[in-house]
């Protein structure tokens, strides 16, 4: 079983919709949880920390199901520049501040 | 502006040479890391620095070796025993000191990566 698992994609949505992406992870000492975004070809970049609570920024709300070691990612009102990859990120609680990244959820929003 | 830079941003290795990949940071992280990324693949952990002249293996360390002689720079050779080092390398730096548990609380800041492709 992967350490992190995405759903690959591609999810293709129009503008303007709500899009969700999922993820699990496999060691549930874990305690840190992020979600990067990731452009082609490019290197990935720190989209928003995830909390026990729940947090949002802007159009972008991400939870944290600990009992069933499940993250999520939604987007509202998506735009086309929200187009790429989505990565759900999590730390090794084995490991001195190494984070675990999964292969990532690719978004294509369309006109 | 700090940040993290890699270079060469494409580099064309041929077949048993060594070559080294450049990253250096400003951003005053103890902490810095390799990582490479293959096509349809996530990330994999090569080598990690928690601290000046200390660094330990990743998952996937065989073929590479790094250094960390200062704390803005954190090098690495990817060298002829590495068959197949085709690929996207990713090096990135974090102000976490490290936690118990193993928490991150900043995550990473990466570079702009370096391309290396075998001829």
């Amino acid at each position: 079983r992967k350490e992190v698992e995405q759903d690959p994609g591609p999810f293709n949505v129009p503008e303007g919709a709500t899009v969700a992406f999922n993820c699990t992870y496999s060691n549930s000492a874990s305690q840190s949880f992020f979600w990067y975004r990731q452009d082609c070809r490019k290197e990935p970049k720190l989209l928003m920390s995830v909390y026990s609570s729940g947090n949002e920024d802007g159009r972008f709300t991400a939870q944290l199901n600990r009992a069933s070691q499940y993250i999520s990612l939604l987007i509202r009102d998506s735009k086309l520049s929200d187009s790429a990859t989505y990565l759900c990120v999590v730390n090794d609680p084995g490991g001195y501040n190494k984070l675990i990244f999964g292969a990532g959820t690719r978004l294509a929003v369309h006109p | 502006d700090g940040g993290i830079t890699q270079s060469p941003k494409y580099l064309f290795r041929k077949e048993g040479q060594n070559v080294t990949l450049s990253c250096e940071q400003n951003l005053n992280h103890d902490a810095m890391y390799w990582y490479r990324q293959d096509p349809g693949q996530g990330l994999r952990l090569i080598y990690y620095s928690q601290i000046v002249n200390d660094f330990q293996k990743g998952d996937i360390a065989e073929g590479y070796s790094v250094s960390r002689e200062k704390k803005e720079s954190f090098p690495l050779t990817v060298t002829s025993a590495q068959k197949n080092p085709t690929a996207f390398y990713l090096c990135a730096s974090s102000p976490d000191r490290g936690a118990p548990l193993g928490q991150s609380y900043y995550g990473y800041t990466f570079g702009s990566g370096t391309r290396l492709t075998v001829v």
